[in-house]
């Protein structure tokens, strides 16, 4: 399958810096990139949709000034938590979206573990 | 409002025995599954998908069955090996009308395969 490369796999921060997040696609190329959130025992929810040469689409109640999205490339979705504080502390994950014949697919990073102090 | 829902947040099976995995959805609108396993601080890899236009899809052992008068679908694992003890997760995917298409995911079960 497709690869999709998350860095870093893990990152503690101290609380009102910013934290950037990579998403690489390493075979492929992706118009459109999508980025998760995972608190503990829950399911992944959806943050907002990268798209490559314009702005992200948020979801609802995610605060767009905070989670930066940047898509500058067909490869390359960064996700940027600015002023983080302990209630960010969560497992980020990207995905990128593959399109086939016949339908969609969509393969995941390995996650960020984001601990904010 | 939870869209997919997977009720048993968690399964133990003995090594050799069928796992099977259910999952349901309320959104009618949803055309495309999947099956995703996850281990713990890694992300979902894939595992196997099907279309609203099929009811049946097998791969080696794994197979994904979609019954969709009563919004349900399930996943099948036989034979069991404690290898596939991970969490599960089903995810449903819709076209929006803005043309994205994105994932919703059930809350996960976490199958425990005893050896």
């Amino acid at each position: 399958g497709a690869v999709v490369s998350q860095h870093p796999s893990r990152v503690i921060c101290k609380s009102g810096t910013s934290v950037k997040i990579e998403c690489r696609s390493l075979d492929f190329q992706a118009t459109t990139m999508f980025w998760y959130r995972q608190f503990p025992k829950q399911s992944l929810m959806l943050m907002a949709t990268s798209n490559e040469g314009s702005k992200a689409t948020y979801e609802q109640g995610v605060e767009k000034d905070k989670f930066l999205i940047n898509h500058a490339s067909l490869t390359l979705s960064t996700l940027t938590v600015t002023s983080a504080h302990p209630e960010d502390s969560s497992f980020y994950i990207c995905s990128a979206r593959v399109e086939t014949l016949l339908n969609t697919e969509a393969f995941f990073g390995q996650g960020t573990r984001l601990t904010v102090v | 409002d939870q869209q997919v829902k997977q009720n048993s947040p968690s399964l133990s099976v003995q090594e050799g025995r069928i796992s099977i995995l259910n999952c349901d959805y309320t959104n009618s609108m949803f055309d495309y599954f999947l099956w995703y396993k996850k281990y713990p601080a890694e992300g979902p890899t894939f595992l196997i998908s099907i279309s609203s236009i099929k009811d049946k899809n097998e791969d080696g052992r794994f197979t994904v069955f979609l019954n969709k008068s009563a919004k349900h679908l399930s996943l099948h694992i036989v034979p069991s090996q404690p290898g596939d003890s991970a969490v599960y997760f089903c995810a449903a995917s819709a076209l929006t009308d803005t043309g994205r298409r994105a994932l919703t995911f059930g809350s996960g079960t976490r199958l425990q395969v005893q050896p």
